[in-house]
């Protein structure tokens, strides 16, 4: 069975610090695997995806970035944090003939100070 | 700009009720809907709609589309406190690998 991972569950981080948020996929391979972020009254917002290794879209224009080094791994950074940063951050990915139907991991919830 | 709307955004009702919640949409190439109960944490899938009049059903749950009316709802019945979570809608357009979410829909079920 699929199973997705994040890490770590939660993260407190000073403002104009770096950031690094992993996702890790089992169970499957050459999954979509999406980034999204959830903050209080805003609904999920999607804010990178990828089809592929090395294949990033990214939805919204900040100060975040996301990498796929490897087929079931993805990577969410930053290099300074703001305090508009902080929320719950969620991976998702699909997978085969069911591209539809995203599944989420945990979640990682970041608080920036 | 491709949009769900989610209505209504909170409801309080005590165990036993029968709930219904709405989403609508507006997105060109509609795809697919998808529907999510969120707990604590991560969203976990409930149905997926492509068709209309097909309804999807799930113990309590069951859940319809509209294509003509761009609309979805989801019934809950005999509604208990486990239910209470916040209840996600979203789209999909075809030719996109992008799921379009509603601001959810928070459901609180009394004693």
């Amino acid at each position: 069975s699929q199973t997705i991972h994040q890490w770590p569950a939660t993260l407190v981080q000073p403002v104009g610090s770096p950031l690094s948020l992993e996702c890790t996929v089992e169970g499957t391979s050459n999954p979509n695997l999406y980034w999204y972020r959830q903050a209080a009254g805003r609904g999920l917002q999607l804010l990178f995806y990828s089809v592929g290794i090395g294949q990033i879209s990214s939805e919204v224009p900040q100060n975040l970035s996301a990498s796929r080094p490897q087929d079931r791994q993805f990577i969410l950074s930053s290099k300074k944090l703001l305090l508009s940063d902080s929320g719950f951050y969620l991976c998702a990915w699909t997978y085969g003939g069911a591209r539809d139907t995203q599944y989420f991991g945990p979640g990682t919830r970041l608080t920036v100070l | 700009e491709d949009k769900v709307v989610q209505s209504p955004l909170s409801l309080v009702v005590h165990e036993g009720d029968t709930v219904t919640l709405n989403c609508s949409y507006e997105v060109t190439n509609f795809r697919s809907l998808l529907w999510y109960k969120q707990e604590k944490k991560a969203p976990t899938f409930l149905f997926m709609l492509t068709s209309s009049g097909i309804e999807k059903k799930s113990g309590r749950l069951s859940s319809i589309l509209d294509k003509k009316e761009l609309f979805s709802i989801l019934n809950i019945t005999a509604t208990q406190t486990g239910d209470s979570a916040i209840y996600l809608c979203a789209v999909i357009q075809g030719g996109s690998e992008k799921l379009v979410f509603g601001k959810g829909m928070k459901l609180t079920v009394n004693p």
